[in-house]
């Protein structure tokens, strides 16, 4: 049964690293493992994609060992602005897009 | 702005009633999709349309009726709603490629009350 599965909720601190894990067995052998950011009134938004091992772009980095059943998404010293739901979306086959419930994460002063 | 808009923003409705939500984007995209976004609950995939053609369809109520008349337009016919049916209905596009099927540009949402 294909499930993505993350945590409900973190809280962290301005200037810390926080790292966000999704679980997602059984996914498609050739396809790409995304994380989007939502703010409440808005609709999600791309954050960054990966395949496996390291992706790193301008806002995060995404962690994806070899077997593929989970990712970690970093994002390097947060700031207040950080706080919003993050979501892990895996592909388990053609269109069939699974998506976590959502990680909300809170940062504080 | 995402490129990814839709009307109306919030939309409130009693169960009898007839309604339309509207999305549209000119981001060169092949695929629209509808989602469900309920408090609590991971988004739940409603419609894909791919090159005009609906390629997925999850067992969602009569009730909801797409239309996509071309690439750049997308429609969710509403009626005879049920209370439950209250949540945000987000739009989304992806351009063309397997890889790029993931990468999905969102509008900001039509907020649904059914009364």
């Amino acid at each position: 049964l294909a499930k993505t599965t993350q945590p409900i909720s973190m809280d962290s601190y301005e200037g810390q690293e926080v790292n966000i894990t999704c679980s997602h067995n059984n996914i498609a052998t050739n396809d790409y493992i995304t994380w989007y950011q939502q703010f409440p009134s808005q609709g999600p938004r791309f954050i960054i994609q990966g395949y496996k091992t390291k992706v790193t772009n301008e806002v995060a980095s995404l962690f994806i060992p070899a077997d593929r059943k989970s990712s970690t998404l970093s994002l390097p010293r947060v700031s207040l602005s950080d706080t919003a739901v993050y979501y892990c979306l895996a592909f388990y086959s053609n269109y069939q897009l699974i998506w976590g419930a959502g990680t909300k994460l809170i940062i504080k002063p | 702005e995402t490129g990814v808009t839709q009307t109306p923003r919030h939309l409130v409705m009693g169960m009898t009633n007839k309604k339309s939500l509207k999305c549209e984007q000119h981001l060169g995209h092949n695929a629209m999709y509808w989602y469900k976004q309920s408090a609590k609950k991971p988004l739940e995939l409603m419609f894909v349309y791919s090159l005009e053609e609906r390629v997925e369809n999850n067992s969602v109520p009569s009730r909801f009726s797409p239309e996509c008349p071309n690439s750049s337009h997308l429609f969710l016919h509403l009626h005879t709603l049920q209370p439950e049916d209250s949540a945000l209905y987000l739009c989304a596009s992806s351009p063309p490629g397997t890889s790029g099927a993931n990468v999905l540009t969102f509008g900001a949402g039509s907020r649904l009350t059914v009364l």
